[in-house]
């Protein structure tokens, strides 16, 4: 099954309101990424956490890892209509070098 | 400028032809990538080079042949284009380090093809 799964599938709110998702994994991995695609865009790097941290922070988005649990969650605080977007977490393989794994992606709108 | 440019943009086209999305990146990496997103937005891994040498190759039908001139250039070429093939591509690029695993990609804007 798929590396990098995330949860919720969709995710509806109002502006200002918080918004949290999460990541679940498989394997050992070097690192896991964030990623923010916008409709008909391709995707954004939004943050990158090493296997040997905990948490990582950028402006309003605050990520979470947790190896044991093989699971990251990825907060936006105060959100905005402009953040509305799919957001996908990947992963690359511990040993896998050249392969990142992207997740089915959790599908974000903030109302306004 | 540009980082990571993809073209077409949109390709049209029937069952059976042939066709190419070009990709190139100017940011000096050693990396690039071909990704398929389906219409459930589900984005799989087709290809990876690293210094112009396929690294991967993700089970992809032999139609599908990637080809990179240099380091900062890409191109999929597939042949005898399906229904199936309907789908968003994105060529992406990063560096990578030995031991330490794949760092941020960059991400073309995607060309939409469509089979009919």
């Amino acid at each position: 099954s798929q590396q990098g799964e995330e949860d919720p599938q969709a995710l509806s709110i109002q502006e200002g309101e918080n918004a949290t998702m999460n990541c679940s994994y498989k394997t050992s991995i070097n690192n896991l990424q964030w990623y923010r695609q916008n409709s008909g865009r391709g995707l954004v790097h939004l943050i990158l956490i090493r296997s040997n941290e905990r948490e990582k922070h950028s402006g309003r988005l605050r990520v979470t890892l947790d190896t044991s649990k093989k699971s990251s969650s990825l907060l936006i605080t105060a959100s905005r209509a402009a953040d509305t977007a799919s957001y996908f977490c990947a992963t690359d393989e511990r040993g896998g070098g050249f392969k990142t794994i992207f997740g089915a992606g959790t599908r974000l709108f903030v109302k306004a | 400028d540009t980082a990571v440019s993809q073209t077409p943009k949109y390709l049209v086209t029937q069952m059976g032809n042939d066709k190419s999305i070009k990709c190139e990146q100017n940011l000096g990496h050693d990396t690039m990538y071909w990704y398929k997103q389906d219409s459930k937005k589900f984005l799989k891994i087709m290809f990876s080079y690293n210094n112009k040498e396929l690294i991967i190759n993700e089970t992809v039908p032999n139609r599908f042949s990637p080809k990179s001139p240099d380091k900062a250039h890409l191109n999929l070429h597939i042949n005898s284009l399906e229904l199936g093939d309907s789908a968003v591509y994105f060529c992406a690029s990063s560096q990578v380090r030995a031991g330490v695993g794949t760092d941020t990609q960059y991400f073309g804007p995607g060309t939409r093809l469509t089979v009919l």
